[in-house]
């Protein structure tokens, strides 16, 4: 079945470690997406990617890094420069381009930190 | 004005009832708007797109009201699988991704 797997679902991590969430999709989409939530809020936009080796910054990238080697795959990594990382992390794909049309979820990570 | 705005609700209706959300967002030269739907701890999903003046799909409807920047959704004889957080989308300026709304919460009851 085609779709996006995110892992691990929960996650727990002390204060000053770095962690990596995992993306991948086999929906053959150009386009993937990291956003976040906090409860009671709306998605936040960390980074996004377009393409394979290309990424930008969204709203609020401070403390976040990704990479895009594959088309497949976009992980997220938390450094401990995230003062606040406790969060809901979702990952997305799409097709890419202007007006970007429907995205696809995975499931999301819950990070806590201890 | 910020992106896009929600009313954030909640909004409580009893079964059957017709409510109505609205969305206003800022860029004025967005050309596709969406509803997705979140449930309590999920991921989002998509609802309803919207291209053009509006769209219907069932129960629910979508407008668009360009010269006031706001587009609604129409939610008409409610079920308790309704109750949900609904939350508008608009493209970034840049219109490669999309911006959420900090979404509207319904609760149907019996």
């Amino acid at each position: 079945d085609g779709g996006i797997t995110q892992s691990p679902k929960y996650l727990f991590r002390k204060e000053g470690q770095n962690v990596t969430l995992s993306c991948e999709q086999n929906l053959n989409h150009d386009a993937m997406y990291w956003y976040r939530q906090d409860p009671g809020q709306g998605l936040r936009l960390i980074y996004y990617s377009q393409i394979v080796n290309d990424f930008q910054k969204g709203d609020i990238a401070e403390g976040y890094s990704v990479s895009r080697e594959k088309k497949e795959s976009f992980p997220l990594t938390v450094t401990s420069a995230q003062k606040n990382p406790t969060a809901f992390y979702l990952c997305a794909s799409g097709l890419r381009g202007p007006n970007t049309g429907e995205l696809f979820f995975g499931e999301g990570s819950r990070l806590t930190v201890l | 004005r910020k992106e896009v705005e929600q009313d954030p609700g909640p909004f409580n209706v009893p079964e059957g009832a017709t409510v109505a959300f609205n969305c206003t967002y800022s860029n004025s030269a967005s050309q596709s708007f969406f509803w997705y739907r979140q449930d309590c701890r999920k991921e989002p999903k998509l609802l309803m797109s919207v291209y053009s003046s509006g769209n219907e799909d069932g129960r629910f409807t979508a407008q668009l009201n360009r010269a006031s920047q706001y587009i609604s959704l129409l939610i008409r004889d409610s079920k308790l699988s309704d109750s949900a957080t609904y939350l508008c989308v608009v493209p970034l300026n840049s219109g490669y991704a999309l911006n959420f709304g900090k979404g509207t919460s319904l609760l149907v009851t019996p």
